[in-house]
């Protein structure tokens, strides 16, 4: 079983719509909690960072964390076609060998 | 502050031969992570170092090392290359600990013929 699940996509969605990820995640007693965006042939880039129960909010962008039923979201609000990418979602595990485990990401296209 | 660099961005190579890539961290961040990266595998995790100590090792053979320098700038090594080792090849670097937010470099992509 994968340890952090997100749906490949693609996601397709029109220009100025609401984007919406998700990630599910098994170890409960992961921490930390992040969003990557990673453009075609580039390197991942943080995006959002998410630690407690609820919405965060950073301009377009909103996190959702809810650790009672393991799921990580993101919203993207009036999405650009410039969104396009691959959003890797990435979770801390528990335990003595910390690190992040991540997604295989999900593939966004924004329509113009 | 100057973001991670990587060198070199590209490399190309035959079987049998060995690579060595480098990544130096942002200034002030200590710990190093390197992930390889290929279509449909997402990001493998290969290992960590923190203070010139591998802190994690995700499940690789020992084909596959990397130390870090006082200076926090940490290699990774591959020896005797596979056709399957062609990848994208990033590092990340963390304030403190490899569990929280993590910055990437550009990667080096490597073939092997």
């Amino acid at each position: 079983q994968k340890e952090v699940e997100q749906n490949s996509g693609p996601l397709s969605v029109p220009e100025g719509a609401i984007a919406s990820l998700n990630c599910t995640y098994s170890d409960r007693g992961s921490q930390s909690f992040f969003w990557y965006r990673q453009y075609s042939g580039k390197s991942p880039e943080l995006i959002m960072s998410i630690y407690s129960n609820g919405d965060k909010e950073d301009g377009r962008f909103t996190a959702q964390l809810n650790k009672a039923s393991q799921y990580v979201s993101l919203l993207i609000r009036d999405s650009q076609p410039s969104d396009s990418a691959t959003y890797l979602c990435a979770v801390s595990n528990a335990g003595n060998n910390r690190k992040l485990i991540w997604g295989l990401g999900t593939s966004l296209a924004v329509n113009p | 502050k100057a973001g991670v660099t990587q060198t070199p961005r590209y490399l190309i190579k035959t079987r049998g031969q060995q690579v060595t890539l480098s990544c130096s961290p942002i200034s002030g961040h200590r710990s190093v992570s390197w992930y390889q990266q290929t279509p449909g595998q997402g990001l493998q995790f290969l290992f960590e170092y923190f203070s010139e100590t591998q802190r994690n090792k995700g499940n690789f053979p020992g084909r596959f090392s990397g130390r870090q320098f006082s200076n926090s700038r940490s290699e990774m090594n591959v020896s005797t290359l596979e056709l399957g080792d062609s990848a994208l090849y990033l590092c990340a670097s963390s304030l403190e600990r490899g569990d929280n937010e993590q910055f990437f470099g550009p990667g080096t992509r490597l073939t092997v013929l």
